[in-house]
């Protein structure tokens, strides 16, 4: 099937904001979510949006959906070198399990 | 601590071997999922089960062999593997196996592959 498409590398410097992209594929996903994967561990669950919604904030995180474009944002504000991590974008898709993109890694540098 | 937890974390395994990846999920879900991640690579979704029910197979080769002997517990045995199986191979559980209701995926920390 078609690909998620993430870019696959961001680097801010600490304090500033940092916005990761994602182009998802399948027009009747439900959910799109974004996972972090801090080095040697496993995908952690950072948050999700449903499809009627254009907008979602938790804390230092914004997600934005564009439907129309299948485009979806994570804004991280006052980056620290704690979210240094691959994220990935996933969305839900018709089937039993999530469809990821190829992971965004960020380097927040001093 | 997602409440999925995998052993071991790190094998080694020759060709010939046969060993087996475990995995455990304390949250009461009735799905669960291997995925293989590889360097540069999407994730790849390798087995559904969903109530100790295969539900989805995604044209894994036979060398690999999954198992869920009850919804708590998934197997994934291996046997006559090649190098370039050499992966981290991720668990995950949700609520039901059906994406697009809404259940959050939880993950494993992984087992780390390699195979010489």
């Amino acid at each position: 099937g078609e690909d998620v498409e993430q870019s696959l590398f961001l680097s801010v410097r600490e304090g500033d904001s940092s916005v990761i992209n994602c182009t998802y594929t399948d027009s009747s996903s439900t959910y799109l979510y974004w996972y972090k994967q801090e080095p040697g561990a496993g995908l952690q669950l950072l948050t999700y949006i449903f499809s009627n919604m254009d907008m979602k904030q938790d804390q230092r995180l914004t997600v934005l959906l564009n439907k129309k474009d299948k485009h979806l944002s994570l804004r991280i504000a006052d980056t620290q070198t704690g979210d240094s991590a691959i994220y990935f974008c996933a969305e839900s898709g018709s089937g039993y399990a999530l469809n990821f993109g190829k992971g965004t890694s960020l380097l927040v540098t001093p | 601590e997602t409440g999925v937890t995998q052993t071991p974390r790190h094998l080694v395994m020759g060709m010939t071997n046969k060993k087996s990846l475990k995995c455990e999920q304390h949250l009461g879900h009735n799905a669960m999922y291997w995925y293989k991640q590889s360097a540069k690579k999407p994730l790849e979704l390798m087995f559904v089960y969903s109530l100790e029910e295969r539900v989805e197979n995604n044209s894994v080769p036979s060398r690999f062999s999954p198992e869920c002997p009850n919804s708590s517990h998934l197997f994934l045995h291996l046997h006559t593997l090649q190098p370039e199986d050499s992966a981290l191979y991720l668990c995950a559980s949700s609520r039901d196996g059906r994406a697009n209701s809404g259940n959050t995926i939880y993950f494993g920390e992984g087992s780390w592959l390699t195979v010489v």
